[in-house]
């Protein structure tokens, strides 16, 4: 059984940069990927990227490429997931979720982009 | 990559099956074994109830099924209750260690 905690929720302004965390609970952290997706107010599930903790080599949506950064630190089975340069589209709730399946979710991080 | 394409809706009554499909192209569903099904509540997190086409994770009832014909993947759900209604994402695999998943499809229990 894997838990997946996420930071809470965010308010930012255009332009600025968030960063989401993502702590798991279960074992072998280093072992299994981490997945993150978005969901848009009323909208459907969009993959955005995921990483292997070790040797934490990310993977991204094309969409996002270049202002998305997904991290991880073993040492606190903590994954991140960093956003730049935010618009107003990206208003969203962010998921984590465990292993190539996603079998296991975090309960979401609402991010919110507004002047 | 493009979302793949669901139903916008699908709907039966107490004890009925339903079937949502999911379509893709040969670049993802075609050639992919790595087909999942979630279920989604309003304000929760989605649940897993299908992965690599067709099998259930622990937990999931049988009444869940998925199987896949060429381009387009099928959710079956049997002996529909009141709790199935829900939101339903296909995702598959696309390649370049890139997934896809579908527009969703609101199913509702009438």
């Amino acid at each position: 059984q894997v838990q997946l905690v996420q930071s809470g929720a965010e308010v930012k302004k255009p332009g600025s940069s968030v960063r989401v965390s993502c702590k798991s609970s279960g074992d072998f952290f280093g072992s299994y990927t981490v997945t993150w997706v978005r969901q848009a107010p009323g909208q459907g599930l969009e993959w955005v990227g995921r990483i292997i903790p070790i040797p934490g080599i990310p993977v991204y949506a094309q969409k996002l490429q270049g202002r998305v950064t997904l991290t991880a630190d073993k040492s606190t089975t903590t994954a991140y997931l960093e956003v730049s340069s935010l618009r107003s589209e990206d208003t969203a709730v962010y998921y984590c979720a465990s292993g190539d399946i996603l079998k296991y979710w975090g309960q979401g991080t609402l991010v919110t982009v507004s002047s | 990559q493009s979302a793949l394409t669901q139903p916008p809706s699908a709907s039966g009554s107490p004890g009925q099956s339903v079937t949502i499909s999911c379509t893709g192209t040969s670049s993802d569903v075609g050639t992919s074994n790595y087909v999942s099904w979630y279920q989604q509540h309003p304000g929760t997190a989605p649940r897993l109830m299908i992965y690599e086409v067709t099998k259930r994770p622990s937990g999931v009832p049988d009444r869940f099924s998925g199987s896949k014909s060429g381009n387009t993947a099928s959710l079956t759900v049997s002996g529909l209750q009141a709790e199935d209604e829900a939101y339903y994402y296909c995702s598959s695999y696309a390649g370049n260690d890139i997934v896809v998943f579908g527009v969703g499809t609101k199913l509702t229990v009438l």
